[in-house]
């Protein structure tokens, strides 16, 4: 998986409670990514960042948030957790943000809210 | 109306048979295509890039485009066991995901 890990990789949680997943890369990529992959919607952006402290929203931003302190990690995190966020969850990394700049993907983690 | 529209299958061949997975899409500025393939319980890797209208071959898989109908798809040829998986198609720039075809080659 190109150097990339996602933890955890499961994860059950009660509905408001805060979560936070963890993308760690050893590629030294620019660009991170976080996806949610549900049935019927395939991949869909949440955030994404192009560099230290600089992050972006995707299409499906409401009720996540992001950080990237160091180039090697980029965190997501609920808040408050709902059951319509019960999904699973991809980070990817691309040395640039053209089209032509090759995604690779983690693992995923898959998050159960209850 | 979806960015990307692609049947989600599931799909179901006998080994050697030819597969045709397909995509449309509705925005005509797009100029990057892409394909992922994605195993279970795994996440996509990029398995074709394809710049504007035209073909492109690698091995057994042909990805083209014909962009006058906004329409992709990808051709796998003596498909085997191995290539079942689910095949998502993707457009640029911010990569824009079809829902993925989930597609199972019986031996």
């Amino acid at each position: 998986d190109a150097g990339i890990t996602q933890s955890p990789r499961h994860k059950v949680t009660e509905t408001g409670t805060p979560v936070t997943l963890r993308c760690h890369q050893t590629e030294n990529h620019r660009y991170m990514y976080w996806y949610r992959q549900d049935p019927g919607h395939g991949l869909r952006l949440i955030h994404y960042s192009y560099g230290v402290k600089d992050t972006d929203k995707g299409e499906v931003s409401d009720g996540y948030s992001v950080s990237r302190s160091k180039t090697e990690d980029f965190l997501l995190t609920l808040e408050s957790a709902t059951s319509s966020q019960t999904s699973v969850y991809f980070c990817a990394i691309s040395e640039g943000g053209q089209a032509t700049d090759t995604q690779y993907f983690g693992p995923g983690t898959r998050l159960t809210v209850l | 109306q979806k960015e990307v529209e692609q049947d989600p299958g599931p799909l179901s061949v006998p080994e050697g048979a030819i597969v045709s997975l397909n995509c449309t899409y509705s925005n005509s500025a797009f100029q990057y295509f892409m394909w992922y393939r994605q195993y279970s319980r795994k996440g996509p890797e990029l398995l074709m890039y394809t710049y504007s209208s035209g073909n492109k071959e690698d091995g057994r898989f042909t990805a083209q485009v014909d962009k006058s109908s906004k329409y992709i798809s990808l051709f796998i040829r003596d498909s085997q066991p191995s290539d079942s998986a689910t095949y998502l198609c993707a457009v640029s720039r911010q990569l824009t995901f079809g829902s993925g075809t989930q597609l199972t080659v019986l031996p």
